[in-house]
């Protein structure tokens, strides 16, 4: 049983348009969610978070939203660059358990 | 680079074996998570140590265990291997026991043959 679900395996975009990656979770006790990206052969390296108390949190071209009523989080990347090309993963903090929680990932492609 | 160093980078071996990996957290960091990410799959949840007690514990396998030592760097020992434990094995650090921001190695890919 998924509890955090990326739906979109992959993703293209044209450079300097938006990204827009999405996840739905199912557990409301989720208190953190987290968005990392993974670079071929590297581990995952955070990216950006949000506290659940929060709806919204932006840092530089990067902004997450989230949504409690829909259980929906969405990451936008504005512009989108050649270099955001990378397998983005969402995750999702379990409450007092520091561990986290992750989606398959979407495999975003940035198109010169 | 995140700080967290993983050792091997690659592993072959047969099935009916057992292997070990090593893992060094950020300097300062005191809670080590053990992760692993099968084909088209995420990064499932394995064990998580906190300044060298079990913190947590997700979807390990009996045939799995890990240890951190004093130093504070964590080994995960699987044995009995199966083909199905082809995976890449990723181990994590935070500052804290529930710290939001975990910075990953860059894993251990095992293969089992």
């Amino acid at each position: 049983d998924q509890q955090v679900k990326q739906n979109s395996p992959s993703l293209s975009v044209q450079e300097g348009r938006i990204s827009i990656l999405n996840c739905d979770y199912t557990n409301s006790m989720f208190d953190y969610f987290l968005w990392y990206k993974k670079y071929p052969a590297e581990g995952p390296t955070f990216l950006i978070s949000i506290s659940s108390i929060k709806d919204k949190n932006e840092d530089g071209r990067f902004t997450v939203f989230l949504n409690k009523s829909a259980k929906h989080l969405s990451l936008h990347i504005v512009p989108s660059q050649p270099g955001d090309s990378a397998v983005y993963f969402c995750a999702a903090r379990g409450g007092s358990q520091g561990n986290l929680i992750f989606g398959k990932g979407t495999k975003l492609s940035v198109k010169p | 680079d995140s700080g967290v160093t993983q050792t091997p980078k690659h592993l072959i071996t047969a099935t009916g074996q057992r292997v070990t990996l090593r893992c060094s957290p950020r300097s300062g960091d005191l809670s080590v998570y053990w992760y692993q990410q099968s084909l088209d799959q995420g990064l499932q949840f394995l064990i998580q140590y906190y300044n060298g007690e079990e913190r947590a514990k997700g979807n390990i396998l009996e045939r799995f265990s890990a240890q951190q030592f004093p130093d504070l760097h964590s080994e995960l020992n699987l044995s009995s291997l199966e083909l199905g434990d082809s995976a890449l094995y990723f181990c994590a650090s935070s500052v804290a026991g529930t710290s939001y921001e975990q910075y990953f190695g860059p894993g251990t890919r095992l293969t089992v043959t």
